[in-house]
């Protein structure tokens, strides 16, 4: 199906590694991208294409792949990171674009 | 650097037409690499993409969205807006615009702030 499946909520300690996955049939063509959403702030762009970081986001941020479903991982988690992070992949079966559901994300 | 800016009226009545403008700075909407889009966000939920315009003016819709939705480019003006009609309520989103890549695997690299848009009687 033309979806994208993300866990709604994960939570990390600060300082530790957490995982965000992102799951859809898409994922085996295209590579995924990730955003990080903020209130008040546009979408930032986190990650896209085969885990490539834009200038300016930290190395602590990396990605893979694996068959159906996009990682996004965060090696060393900091309190700046908790907000809601979205995967996007273009369809497999049509030239339109689609969004996971969204992950929030807790530091403790 | 790119700049985007999402303008309209941010109160609409249901069943009216809900229209916005993206003004584009910092580079040009002619530029052959991208598409133009747009993507929605109700209060709590998740994010939709609505729709994607290239200079040239081919356009790709939503699906679920198709019959209402109507996208157009001003490359004099650096500009592209949106049009949906039949509005509900369930429509109060923050519509934003954005630009994305257009071969390969697609991403958005850079995006307005949103504009709140409320549909209420």
């Amino acid at each position: 199906s033309s979806e994208l499946t993300q866990d709604p909520a994960v939570s990390v300690a600060l300082g530790q590694t957490v995982n965000i996955t992102c799951q859809g049939d898409s994922l085996s063509y295209y590579h995924a991208s990730w955003y990080q959403l903020k209130p008040g702030q546009a979408p930032l762009l986190v990650l896209y294409a085969q885990g490539n970081r834009p200038s300016g986001i930290p190395d602590r941020f990396s990605g893979s792949t694996s068959g159906n479903t996009a990682s996004l991982t965060i090696t060393g988690a900091q309190a700046e990171d908790e907000t809601d992070y979205y995967c996007s992949c273009r369809d497999s079966r049509a030239n339109h674009l689609l969004f996971g559901g969204g992950t929030k994300l807790t530091v403790l | 650097q790119l700049q985007m800016q999402e303008s309209g009226p941010g109160l609409i009545k249901p069943a009216e037409t809900l229209s916005l403008t993206c003004s584009v700075s910092g580079g040009s909407i002619s530029d052959s690499r991208y598409y133009w889009a747009w993507i929605r966000q109700p209060p709590g939920k998740g994010l939709e993409w609505i729709g994607s315009i290239f200079y040239s003016g081919n356009t790709y819709y939503n699906p679920s969205l198709k019959s209402r939705v109507t996208m157009s480019v001003d490359t004099s003006k650096n500009q592209f807006s949106l049009t949906v009609t039949s509005v509900t309520a369930a429509e109060t989103s923050l519509y934003f615009c954005a630009r994305h890549t257009g071969s390969g695997s697609y991403y958005f690299d850079s995006w307005g702030q949103g504009a709140l848009v409320t549909v209420s009687s």
